[in-house]
C-alpha cells in the first residue's frame, strides 16, 4: 500500500515555463513533508520541506504547496530550467514520536526542453 | 564538509550469497538511515541507526539487517541473496535523530544475478 504516491512518472516542460510535479498521501498522521532532487548516479538532494502548520514554502525558483484537506502537496518551478532535468521524490513524515521516518514517493522524471 | 560516502559502489552477487555495503556518514552525523530503490517502487526506507541501535525499522524481511558502530559508520548486510534484492542502496545521514534534513550518499548499485 503506496502511502506517498507521485501518480505522474514523467513529465515535460520548456525552458522558461513552471513545472508542477504533484504528490498525495493517505495517511493523516504525516506532518512533515520534503522534496529531494536526485540526478543519475548521485544520491538524492534535499531540495524543500514544508511542515503541516503551513500551506506554502518558498525557496527561490521553488515553492511547495501543501493542501491539507486534500492531502496533496505540490513543487512549483518557476521558471524550469535544463538543469532541473532530474527525478523529483516527494516524502513524507510523521513526527509525533520525535523521530522522522520517511516514506517516499516512486518519483516523476522531469525533462526540461531547452 | 565530506559528504556521505557509501562502499563499494557497484556490486554483482548470485543468488544465496550475503553482501555487506558501508556507509559512512557526514562528519558528526549521528544519525545513518538505509533505503532501497526499485524502479517503480521509490525509495523504501529499511532502517535507521543512532547511537549503535536500531530506532526505526521498515518492512523488509529479516535478512536484511544493520548496524552502527561507535564512529557513526553502518553497514547493512543482505543474506540470502534472491534476484529481486537487486536495487540500489542509498545511505542517508542527518545531525540527529530528531532533525529533518537527510542527506544522502551516492548509492551501491547491487545486481543479483
Amino acid at each position: 500500500d503506496q502511502q506517498v504516491k507521485q501518480n505522474s512518472p514523467s513529465l515535460s516542460v520548456q525552458e522558461g515555463r513552471i513545472s508542477i510535479l504533484n504528490c498525495d498521501y493517505t495517511n493523516s498522521m504525516f506532518d512533515y513533508f520534503l522534496w529531494y532532487k536526485k540526478y543519475p548516479a548521485e544520491g538524492p538532494t534535499f531540495l524543500i520541506s514544508i511542515s503541516s502548520i503551513k500551506d506554502k514554502n518558498e525557496d527561490g525558483r521553488f515553492t511547495v504547496f501543501l493542501n491539507k484537506s486534500a492531502k496533496h502537496l505540490s513543487l512549483h518551478i518557476v521558471p524550469s530550467q535544463p538543469g532541473d532535468s532530474a527525478v523529483y521524490f516527494c516524502a513524507a513524515s510523521p513526527t509525533t514520536s520525535g523521530t522522522y521516518k520517511y516514506i517516499f514517493g516512486t518519483g516523476t522524471r522531469l525533462k526540461v526542453l531547452a | 564538509k565530506a559528504g556521505v560516502t557509501q562502499t563499494p559502489r557497484y556490486l554483482i552477487k548470485t543468488r544465496g550469497q550475503q553482501v555487506t555495503l558501508s556507509c559512512s556518514p557526514i562528519s558528526g552525523h549521528r544519525s545513518v538511515s538505509w533505503y532501497q530503490q526499485t524502479p517503480g517502487q521509490g525509495l523504501q526506507f529499511l532502517f535507521e541507526y543512532f547511537s549503535e541501535t536500531q530506532r526505526n525499522k521498515g518492512n523488509f524481511p529479516g535478512r536484511f539487517s544493520g548496524r552502527q558502530f561507535s564512529n557513526s559508520r553502518s553497514e547493512m548486510n543482505v543474506s540470502t541473496l534472491e534476484l529481486g534484492d537487486s536495487a540500489l542502496y542509498l545511505c542517508a545521514s542527518s545531525s540527529t535523530i530528531g532533525t529533518d534534513t537527510q542527506y544522502f550518499g551516492p548509492g551501491t548499485r547491487l545486481t543479483v544475478l
